[in-house]
């Protein structure tokens, strides 16, 4: 029973580049949310899921786009990085909004 | 705009001692959830407690306690007998709707040994 990981945990981009991030969960949780983590800020929505096939925007949606494919994973993709984007994202699940998020352990990405 | 505060961006205590974060959120709802979580220097975000606001009495998790005053819209995080292990960012969270919490800034604490 892994909970819910997040790959890759570090990354480097340059400005334009593309990349994703996968998070996976193992608890058959129906619930799934991407947040970024900027320093003195709390945690902010960028997009989330309620269900396989669906997501949302959250509060910062903007650069970002995201797929749930399969229930147990939540995709994050940057299209064009900007340096805007250099924070620390992570990935959570539940099983509703009014129980515990369980979160992976970040990702640290870096955009020059 | 719904609204949530955490007043103290880092709190100091002495191990042993006993320590109160606070937190207060704007909400029109009457029923919803409270939470509060730890992320220690490992960057791990773990749930430390749960209230429901329809319950009247105050959550409890061994040390940790909260203190629910629902009219003043007021959350605080109670640590008593602080341990080295404390160390952490706590943030406290509410749902925004029936899909979002909204989290707070956060609070450093520092445990002094």
């Amino acid at each position: 029973n892994a909970g819910v990981t997040q790959t890759p945990k570090f990354r480097v981009l340059k400005t334009g580049q593309s990349m994703t991030l996968l998070c996976a969960q193992d608890m058959n949780h129906e619930y799934m949310y991407w947040y970024r983590q900027d320093p003195g800020m709390g945690l902010r929505l960028i997009h989330y899921s309620v269900g396989e096939g669906t997501t949302a925007k959250g509060e910062v949606p903007d650069g970002y786009n995201v797929s749930r494919l399969k229930k147990q994973n939540f995709l994050l993709g940057l299209e064009s990085a900007a340096p805007s984007q250099t924070s620390v994202y992570f990935c959570a699940s539940s099983y509703s909004l009014y129980n515990e998020q369980f979160f992976g352990p970040g990702t640290r990405l870096t955009v020059l | 705009a719904q609204t949530v505060t955490q007043s103290q961006p880092e709190m100091s205590v002495q191990e042993a001692e006993t320590v109160t974060l606070s937190c207060t959120y704007d909400t029109s709802e009457s029923d919803y959830y409270l939470f509060w979580y730890k992320q220690p220097p490992s960057r791990q975000m773990i749930l430390v407690i749960r209230q429901e606001a329809y319950k009247q009495q105050n959550a409890t998790e061994n040390r940790f306690s909260v203190n629910f005053q629902k009219a003043a819209k007021s959350f605080s995080l109670k640590i008593s007998d602080s341990q080295l292990g404390d160390a952490a960012m706590y943030f406290c969270a509410y749902p925004l709707n029936n899909y979002q919490l909204i989290w707070g800034a956060g609070t450093k604490l520092i445990i002094k040994p």
